[in-house]
């Protein structure tokens, strides 16, 4: 079985812009989170999706949203991008909503802002 | 601001000595404490969950957990070059936001051969 897989792998951006970065789920999975996660430090939890809805969000300004689709995929939109936005960005699927459950990482979205 | 805190290291251990990687949390009401391994340049690789008191074996992998002290530590038995990683304690914790996953900074364990 395919494990979580994102889209793109890499990224360069200009300040100013806009981003969107995709990820799907294991299959059978049907929340997805998105972490950030910058050069030394853990990831930083942003979203969670669960059942199409928000079940959590993390410590983010506005020009970060997400939404679920119907199969459970998910996009992360990052308006008006600052230079401190460069990041790994990681998406981990897991059975259900909750954090109390295993989540599984994607290989991650490098997001590098000039 | 609720908490995971990690020794950054690097830990240094010699090949086939044992690790050991400890956590620290601040909710008290945590539940689900997850040890994450993360290469360099790689996204984490969940090794290890565990939810109650006590401890957790899978292969040379060791979770113990105590809520009442809000420790956890993940101990690695015959520690080979190729378990030289950052590895990443995530507890899930609650706010007026929602359920989250919580991660520490990480610890980045060298094992030499």
């Amino acid at each position: 079985d395919a494990g979580v897989t994102q889209s793109p792998t890499h990224l360069i951006k200009t300040r100013g812009q806009q981003v969107t970065l995709r990820c799907s789920p294991i299959s059978g999975h049907k929340s997805v989170s998105w972490y950030q996660q910058v050069l030394g430090q853990g990831p930083q939890f942003i979203f969670q999706y669960y059942e199409k809805e928000e079940r959590g969000r993390g410590n983010f300004p506005d020009r970060f949203s997400a939404r679920q689709f119907p199969n459970y995929s998910s996009e992360l939109n990052v308006n008006a991008l600052l230079l401190g936005d460069s990041a790994l960005y990681l998406c981990a699927s897991s059975l259900e909503g909750g954090a109390w459950l295993e989540a599984f990482f994607g290989q991650g979205t490098r997001l590098t802002v000039v | 601001q609720k908490e995971v805190e990690q020794n950054s290291g690097p830990l240094s251990v010699p090949e086939g000595a044992i690790a050991s990687l400890n956590c620290t949390y601040s909710d008290r009401v945590s539940q689900s404490f997850f040890w994450y391994r993360q290469y360099s340049g790689k996204s984490p690789e969940l090794i290890m969950s565990i939810y109650s008191n006590g401890d957790k074996e899978d292969g040379r992998f060791t979770a113990q957990l105590n809520k009442a002290s809000q420790y956890v530590s993940l101990l690695i038995r015959d520690s080979q070059p190729s378990d030289s990683a950052t590895y990443l304690c995530a507890v899930d914790q609650y706010n007026n936001a929602g359920n989250m996953l919580t991660f520490g900074g990480g610890t980045r364990l060298m094992v030499k051969p």
